[in-house]
């Protein structure tokens, strides 16, 4: 079975501080995507990262960063220099290769960056 | 224009009513999908449509009934409303040669009183 764990619940931190969201799953298949949205108080879910089973490579996207270690089947996300436009739930997901690929969702991290 | 829009945005109704929510897609994609949205819970899939003819019960099709009229629509209905089924509601499109990366319409906020 697939799962995907996001322990952290609620984050605040104060404006400029850096930031980092777990994101733990579990998967039998050896192929693979997992995926980062942040969804703003507005309510829509915005794409921010896939990343394949097969690519390990960290990826740094302005001040946002992920970092994915199969060793330890996580793929974490950092926000570096937080902003208060960056407060939003945050969903890792994940969907395996082959026929009847479907996203399974972590339980989102409520982030809170406060002026 | 939004390539996946889903109407109406919200609704408020009462138990015991039938709601039908619907999803339009402009993506030419043939995989479509239902969500529901609960606190806590994150996206939990309700239905899901990989072509016309093709519909599959997801984690929690209970109380859910859907229809797949064209590549572009994809229905889902509510036969008898209750107030557990009150939650933000997603649609999503995904095209299996691309990953199979879901898009997401903007969602609809229903309520049952």
């Amino acid at each position: 079975a697939q799962k995907v764990t996001q322990a952290q619940t609620e984050i605040s931190v104060v404006e400029k501080e850096d930031v980092t969201l777990d994101c733990v799953y579990e998967t039998r298949d050896t192929t693979y995507y997992l995926f980062w949205y942040k969804q703003p108080p507005s309510g829509e879910l915005v794409f921010l990262i896939r990343r394949n089973s097969f690519d390990e490579q960290n990826e740094i996207s302005g001040r946002y960063s992920w970092n994915f270690q199969k060793s330890t089947s996580s793929f974490n996300f950092t926000i570096t220099a937080s902003q208060v436009v960056d407060s939003a739930v945050y969903f890792c997901a994940l969907s395996s290769g082959g026929i009847g690929n479907k996203l399974v969702f972590g339980a989102g991290t409520i982030l809170r960056v406060k002026s | 224009d939004a390539d996946v829009t889903q109407t109406p945005r919200n609704r408020i109704t009462k138990t015991g009513k039938r709601i039908m929510l619907e999803c339009s897609q402009t993506k030419g994609h043939d995989r479509m999908y239902w969500y529901r949205q609960d606190p806590g819970l994150g996206l939990r899939l309700i239905y899901y449509s990989f072509d016309v003819k093709d519909i599959n019960k997801g984690e929690i099709s209970d109380g859910y009934s859907v229809s797949r009229q064209a590549q572009a629509k994809f229905s889902l209905s509510l036969e008898s409303a209750i107030p557990n089924q009150t939650a933000l509601y997603f649609c999503a499109t995904s095209d299996p040669l691309a990953w199979d990366e879901q898009f997401f319409g903007p969602g609809t906020r229903l309520t049952v009183l």
